[in-house]
């Protein structure tokens, strides 16, 4: 069974601080990993995606991949409000686009 | 460019009632997926369709649910009869060519119900 890990939170961080979110996975084979957002009643929508070890940088928002460690992570610089939501993590498995999901971190940003 | 979509948006039913969800996925999209997300927990694949034919339906309960992708393009998700742990919202995907560097596209979902 392959799985995708999101045990801590919910996690709350001041306005203007930087949120940490973290993601393990079972499966070495895993090739491609994602990131979604999903406010709440809403559907979940891509921020990023990784698929090399390392940092991948889109703004704000700062992707880190360590495969060795079987790792992911989302790092948010600057959160606003707007950011409070539950972030999804997701990996994929070989060629196939299908994505296994985490259950989620909920993130609270406090004005 | 226009988004997944999804209808109905809210069902209510009876437990052993049937229902039906639609989907139309983005034009030119080849990858279809029905995702199940029960409240608190992330999106669990139901199925894949690669054009009209079916990728991988190993979760979906094939005693009550079932699928289809007449033409390549829209979807149906089937359940008869509804259970009581079918209450769920169903997110329909797509995804342009099915490989795994293709992101997936939710539509709005359909949250269903069962009483």
């Amino acid at each position: 069974q392959k799985e995708v890990e999101q045990n801590s939170g919910p996690l709350s961080v001041p306005e203007g601080a930087i949120a940490s979110l973290n993601c393990t996975y079972s499966d070495r084979g895993s090739q491609s990993f994602f990131w979604y957002r999903q406010y709440s009643g809403k559907s979940p929508e891509l921020i990023m995606f990784i698929y090399s070890n390392g940092d991948k940088e889109d703004g704000r928002f700062t992707a880190q991949l360590n495969k060795a460690s079987q790792y992911v992570s989302l790092l948010i610089r600057d959160s606003q409000p707007s950011d409070s939501a539950t972030y999804l993590c997701a990996v994929n498995y070989g060629a196939n686009s299908k994505l296994t999901f985490g259950k989620g971190i909920t993130l609270s940003v406090r004005p | 460019e226009a988004g997944v979509a999804q209808s109905p948006r809210y069902k209510i039913i009876e437990k052993r009632q049937s229902v039906a969800f639609w989907c139309n996925p983005i034009s030119g999209h080849a990858t279809l997926y029905w995702y199940q997300q029960i409240l608190g927990q992330g999106p669990k694949l139901l199925i894949q369709f690669q054009n009209n034919g079916v990728v991988d339906d190993s979760q979906l309960p094939k005693d009550r649910f079932s699928a289809e992708r007449l033409k390549g393009v829209d979807s149906t998700l089937k359940i008869q009869p509804a259970k009581l742990e079918d209450s769920a919202v169903y997110l329909c995907a797509s995804s342009l060519n099915g490989l795994g560097n293709s992101p997936l596209h939710f539509g709005n979902g359909t949250r269903l119900t069962v009483t």
